[in-house]
Protein backbone atom coordinates (compact mmCIF):
# COMPACT_ATOMS: atom_id res chain seq x y z
CA UNK A 1 0.00 0.00 0.00
CA UNK A 2 1.32 3.50 -0.47
CA UNK A 3 1.88 5.74 1.87
CA UNK A 4 2.50 9.92 2.15
CA UNK A 5 4.45 11.15 4.93
CA UNK A 6 4.81 15.01 5.95
CA UNK A 7 6.92 15.02 9.00
CA UNK A 8 6.98 18.45 9.74
CA UNK A 9 3.58 19.11 11.27
CA UNK A 10 3.72 23.44 11.50
CA UNK A 11 6.19 25.89 9.56
CA UNK A 12 5.94 29.11 9.97
CA UNK A 13 7.57 31.85 7.60
CA UNK A 14 7.78 35.84 7.10
CA UNK A 15 5.59 37.48 4.73
CA UNK A 16 7.23 37.80 1.05
CA UNK A 17 10.09 35.15 2.07
CA UNK A 18 9.96 31.49 0.84
CA UNK A 19 8.65 28.83 2.81
CA UNK A 20 9.92 24.83 1.79
CA UNK A 21 7.31 22.18 2.79
CA UNK A 22 8.50 18.68 2.31
CA UNK A 23 6.98 15.07 1.30
CA UNK A 24 8.16 11.81 1.04
CA UNK A 25 6.03 8.69 -0.45
CA UNK A 26 6.63 5.06 -0.50
CA UNK A 27 5.15 3.00 -4.06
CA UNK A 28 6.01 0.11 -5.98
CA UNK A 29 4.45 1.82 -8.89
CA UNK A 30 6.21 3.78 -11.79
CA UNK A 31 2.90 5.62 -12.70
CA UNK A 32 1.57 8.02 -10.08
CA UNK A 33 0.16 11.70 -9.44
CA UNK A 34 1.01 14.00 -6.60
CA UNK A 35 -0.59 16.49 -5.28
CA UNK A 36 -0.44 19.68 -2.92
CA UNK A 37 -3.73 20.49 -1.38
CA UNK A 38 -4.31 23.62 0.65
CA UNK A 39 -7.08 23.71 2.79
CA UNK A 40 -7.26 27.33 4.68
CA UNK A 41 -9.96 27.68 7.52
CA UNK A 42 -12.44 27.95 6.33
CA UNK A 43 -11.61 23.99 5.01
CA UNK A 44 -12.74 23.78 1.78
CA UNK A 45 -9.54 21.99 0.00
CA UNK A 46 -8.13 23.55 -2.97
CA UNK A 47 -5.80 22.38 -5.61
CA UNK A 48 -2.15 24.13 -5.70
CA UNK A 49 -0.03 21.75 -7.85
CA UNK A 50 0.08 18.61 -9.20
CA UNK A 51 2.66 16.67 -10.80
CA UNK A 52 2.74 13.73 -13.12
CA UNK A 53 5.74 11.14 -12.14
CA UNK A 54 6.90 10.75 -16.17
CA UNK A 55 7.49 14.01 -16.35
CA UNK A 56 11.18 15.01 -15.75
CA UNK A 57 10.18 19.01 -15.41
CA UNK A 58 8.96 20.04 -11.96
CA UNK A 59 5.38 21.88 -12.22
CA UNK A 60 5.02 24.90 -11.34
CA UNK A 61 2.10 27.32 -10.66
CA UNK A 62 2.99 31.35 -9.76
CA UNK A 63 4.52 31.41 -6.59
CA UNK A 64 4.20 27.57 -5.92
CA UNK A 65 6.78 25.12 -7.62
CA UNK A 66 7.89 21.74 -6.69
CA UNK A 67 10.99 19.62 -6.55
CA UNK A 68 10.48 16.23 -7.71
CA UNK A 69 12.86 13.94 -6.91
CA UNK A 70 11.55 10.48 -8.11
CA UNK A 71 14.27 8.27 -7.28
CA UNK A 72 14.38 9.69 -3.37
CA UNK A 73 10.08 9.24 -3.86
CA UNK A 74 10.65 12.97 -2.21
CA UNK A 75 7.94 15.85 -3.37
CA UNK A 76 8.76 19.23 -1.57
CA UNK A 77 6.46 22.16 -2.27
CA UNK A 78 8.17 26.07 -2.24
CA UNK A 79 6.07 29.05 -2.04
CA UNK A 80 7.52 31.84 -2.79
CA UNK A 81 6.75 35.79 -1.49
CA UNK A 82 4.41 34.48 0.98
CA UNK A 83 1.34 35.91 1.59
CA UNK A 84 -0.92 35.81 4.30
CA UNK A 85 -3.55 34.13 1.98
CA UNK A 86 -1.02 31.33 2.13
CA UNK A 87 -1.76 30.34 5.98
CA UNK A 88 -3.47 26.80 5.75
CA UNK A 89 -2.70 23.77 5.90
CA UNK A 90 -0.90 21.42 3.09
CA UNK A 91 -1.17 18.10 2.40
CA UNK A 92 0.69 15.98 -0.09
CA UNK A 93 -1.23 13.12 -1.50
CA UNK A 94 -0.63 10.41 -4.35
CA UNK A 95 -2.63 8.99 -6.57
CA UNK A 96 -2.01 5.71 -8.72
CA UNK A 97 -1.91 6.55 -12.95
CA UNK A 98 -1.89 2.40 -13.40
CA UNK A 99 -5.28 1.70 -13.37
CA UNK A 100 -8.06 0.23 -10.90
CA UNK A 101 -7.79 2.87 -7.44
CA UNK A 102 -8.03 5.93 -8.13
CA UNK A 103 -8.15 7.17 -4.70
CA UNK A 104 -6.02 9.91 -3.26
CA UNK A 105 -3.86 8.58 -0.44
CA UNK A 106 -2.90 11.90 1.92
CA UNK A 107 0.10 12.84 4.13
CA UNK A 108 -1.22 14.36 7.68
CA UNK A 109 -0.80 17.58 6.61
CA UNK A 110 1.25 20.59 7.91
CA UNK A 111 0.12 24.12 9.02
CA UNK A 112 1.72 27.08 7.66
CA UNK A 113 1.33 30.18 9.48
CA UNK A 114 2.45 33.12 7.94
CA UNK A 115 3.63 36.27 9.51
CA UNK A 116 3.19 39.57 9.18
CA UNK B 1 -19.51 26.01 -12.79
CA UNK B 2 -20.22 26.33 -9.56
CA UNK B 3 -18.17 23.95 -7.79
CA UNK B 4 -18.92 20.79 -5.39
CA UNK B 5 -21.66 21.32 -3.18
CA UNK B 6 -22.50 19.67 0.24
CA UNK B 7 -25.58 19.56 2.26
CA UNK B 8 -25.77 19.82 5.53
CA UNK B 9 -22.84 21.71 6.32
CA UNK B 10 -22.84 20.54 9.76
CA UNK B 11 -24.88 17.67 11.40
CA UNK B 12 -25.28 16.90 15.31
CA UNK B 13 -26.87 13.84 16.35
CA UNK B 14 -27.30 11.55 19.16
CA UNK B 15 -25.74 8.37 19.48
CA UNK B 16 -27.55 5.58 17.69
CA UNK B 17 -29.53 7.60 15.03
CA UNK B 18 -29.07 7.83 11.36
CA UNK B 19 -27.88 10.38 9.31
CA UNK B 20 -27.70 11.29 5.49
CA UNK B 21 -24.97 13.56 3.69
CA UNK B 22 -25.06 14.89 0.07
CA UNK B 23 -23.03 15.87 -2.68
CA UNK B 24 -23.59 17.42 -6.20
CA UNK B 25 -20.75 16.85 -8.17
CA UNK B 26 -19.58 19.69 -10.45
CA UNK B 27 -21.49 19.62 -13.48
CA UNK B 28 -20.32 16.66 -15.99
CA UNK B 29 -17.84 15.05 -13.49
CA UNK B 30 -18.69 11.44 -14.07
CA UNK B 31 -16.67 10.14 -11.08
CA UNK B 32 -17.39 11.30 -7.37
CA UNK B 33 -15.34 10.68 -4.54
CA UNK B 34 -15.96 10.39 -0.10
CA UNK B 35 -13.40 10.87 2.25
CA UNK B 36 -13.47 11.04 6.43
CA UNK B 37 -11.32 13.27 7.62
CA UNK B 38 -10.84 13.66 11.46
CA UNK B 39 -8.82 16.24 13.82
CA UNK B 40 -5.22 16.95 13.06
CA UNK B 41 -5.52 14.45 9.99
CA UNK B 42 -5.32 14.15 6.46
CA UNK B 43 -8.76 12.95 4.41
CA UNK B 44 -8.73 8.97 4.38
CA UNK B 45 -10.77 7.40 1.30
CA UNK B 46 -14.02 6.01 1.82
CA UNK B 47 -15.40 4.95 -1.71
CA UNK B 48 -15.51 5.98 -5.65
CA UNK B 49 -18.29 5.79 -7.62
CA UNK B 50 -17.81 6.10 -11.88
CA UNK B 51 -21.41 7.14 -12.67
CA UNK B 52 -24.03 5.23 -11.19
CA UNK B 53 -21.39 2.46 -10.19
CA UNK B 54 -19.46 2.18 -7.29
CA UNK B 55 -16.03 0.94 -7.75
CA UNK B 56 -13.86 1.24 -4.94
CA UNK B 57 -14.98 0.76 -0.88
CA UNK B 58 -12.26 1.19 1.52
CA UNK B 59 -12.17 -0.69 4.51
CA UNK B 60 -12.97 1.55 6.44
CA UNK B 61 -16.45 1.40 4.74
CA UNK B 62 -18.08 -0.83 7.78
CA UNK B 63 -21.70 -1.99 7.38
CA UNK B 64 -23.41 0.56 8.76
CA UNK B 65 -22.39 2.93 6.21
CA UNK B 66 -23.52 3.19 2.74
CA UNK B 67 -23.18 5.18 -0.23
CA UNK B 68 -25.22 5.57 -3.35
CA UNK B 69 -24.93 7.61 -6.61
CA UNK B 70 -28.64 6.37 -8.17
CA UNK B 71 -28.44 8.41 -11.68
CA UNK B 72 -25.07 9.03 -11.70
CA UNK B 73 -25.19 12.80 -10.74
CA UNK B 74 -25.72 13.57 -7.00
CA UNK B 75 -24.64 10.88 -4.21
CA UNK B 76 -25.68 10.14 -0.73
CA UNK B 77 -24.03 9.03 2.31
CA UNK B 78 -25.87 7.39 5.22
CA UNK B 79 -24.50 6.50 8.14
CA UNK B 80 -26.87 4.05 10.46
CA UNK B 81 -27.13 3.53 14.45
CA UNK B 82 -24.19 6.25 14.63
CA UNK B 83 -21.51 6.03 17.24
CA UNK B 84 -18.92 8.97 18.37
CA UNK B 85 -16.18 7.42 16.60
CA UNK B 86 -17.96 8.46 13.42
CA UNK B 87 -17.36 12.09 14.64
CA UNK B 88 -15.70 13.72 11.49
CA UNK B 89 -15.61 16.13 8.41
CA UNK B 90 -17.13 14.32 5.95
CA UNK B 91 -15.27 15.37 2.26
CA UNK B 92 -16.88 14.90 -1.10
CA UNK B 93 -14.99 15.76 -4.70
CA UNK B 94 -15.68 14.67 -8.09
CA UNK B 95 -12.99 14.11 -10.97
CA UNK B 96 -13.65 13.83 -14.29
CA UNK B 97 -11.49 11.67 -16.56
CA UNK B 98 -9.68 13.79 -19.76
CA UNK B 99 -9.45 16.84 -17.34
CA UNK B 100 -6.11 15.61 -15.73
CA UNK B 101 -8.12 13.25 -13.34
CA UNK B 102 -7.48 16.26 -10.60
CA UNK B 103 -9.89 15.78 -7.24
CA UNK B 104 -12.07 18.74 -6.89
CA UNK B 105 -13.33 18.97 -3.27
CA UNK B 106 -16.48 20.34 -1.68
CA UNK B 107 -16.89 22.42 1.81
CA UNK B 108 -17.73 19.34 3.21
CA UNK B 109 -20.08 17.93 6.31
CA UNK B 110 -18.93 18.16 9.77
CA UNK B 111 -21.00 15.39 11.79
CA UNK B 112 -20.74 15.13 15.55
CA UNK B 113 -21.96 12.74 17.39
CA UNK B 114 -23.12 13.62 20.99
Amino acid sequence: AQTVTQSQPEMSVQEAETVTLSCTYDTSESDYYLFWYKQPPSRQMILVIRQEAYKQQNATENRFSVNFQKAAKSFSLKISDSQLGDAAMYFCAYRSAMGGSEKLVFGKGMKLTVNP
Amino acid sequence: DTGVSQDPRHKITKRGQNVTFRCDPISEHNRLYWYRQTLGQGPEFLTYFQNEAQLEKSRLLSDRFSAERPKGSFSTLEIQRTEQGDSAMYLCASSSRGNTDTQYFGPGTRLTVL
